[in-house]
């Protein structure tokens, strides 16, 4: 049972925006700690995409954006393309648990 | 460029110690600003993180794993270990090793990841 919530699925046409939440709480996102936001193509290991709540490693296209407010963050995918679908993790520190969790998990699918 | 690699058994047996290695290449495991970490996923289901570990031997766990996780890391080889006690079914997962550059750091690199089935 994750303490951080995502919808477990967006979906969207070639070039539209989606966005996926991840909604934690006091311990986690709202302490504030940073949040983290992972992309998983089918078959292949976690990919890191936007750390420290906003920032995009070297690499990452500024298709991908990160945010935050209170207890919850956001990705956004703008210009939505086919090579884009897998699913998206959020991850953050909890203290009331003294460990690292993840999100739910949520399925990007492009039409 | 760091990379890394795990290795291990891909069966282990139920109650046994689920053994497995991450080899790291591209730098040096003894850096002052690194952190290991492993995290495993259930086929079909999402990211669990089990724990992290310091090259100085401080070590971060995963309460719900209960106490069955132990970490290591072996400087002379560049590798860091995981041992999982009392296997169960349960823990059949891809297990990735991990690194981030502070205690709190995004896991910035994965290894590709190993398939431990949990099977008599």
């Amino acid at each position: 049972q994750s303490v951080l919530t995502q919808p477990p699925s967006v979906s969207g046409a070639p070039g539209q925006r989606v966005t996926i939440s991840c909604t934690g709480s006091r311990p986690n996102i709202g302490a504030p700690y940073d949040v983290h936001w992972y992309q998983q193509l089918p078959g292949t290991a976690p990919k890191l995409l936007i750390h420290g709540d906003s920032n995009r490693p070297s690499g990452v296209p500024d298709r991908f954006s990160g945010s935050k407010s209170g207890t919850s963050a956001s990705l956004a995918i703008s210009g939505l393309q086919a090579e884009d679908e897998g699913d998206y993790y959020c991850q953050s520190y909890d203290s009331s648990l003294s460990g690292y969790v993840f999100g739910t998990g949520t399925k990007v699918t492009v039409l | 460029q760091l990379q890394l690699q795990e290795s291990g058994p891909g069966l282990a047996q139920p109650s046994e110690t689920l053994s497995l290695t991450c080899t790291v290449s591209g730098g040096s495991i003894s850096g002052s600003r690194y952190y290991w970490a492993w995290i495993r996923q259930p086929p079909g289901k999402g990211l669990e993180w089990i724990g992290t570990i310091h090259y100085s031997g401080s070590t971060y766990y995963n309460s719900s794993l209960k106490g069955r996780v132990a970490m290591s890391v072996d400087t002379s080889k560049n590798q860091f270990s995981l041992k999982l006690s009392s296997a169960t079914a349960a823990d059949t997962a891809v297990y990735y090793c991990s690194h981030s550059r502070s205690q709190l750091g995004a896991f910035e690199i994965w290894g590709q990841g190993t398939m431990v089935a949990v099977s008599s």
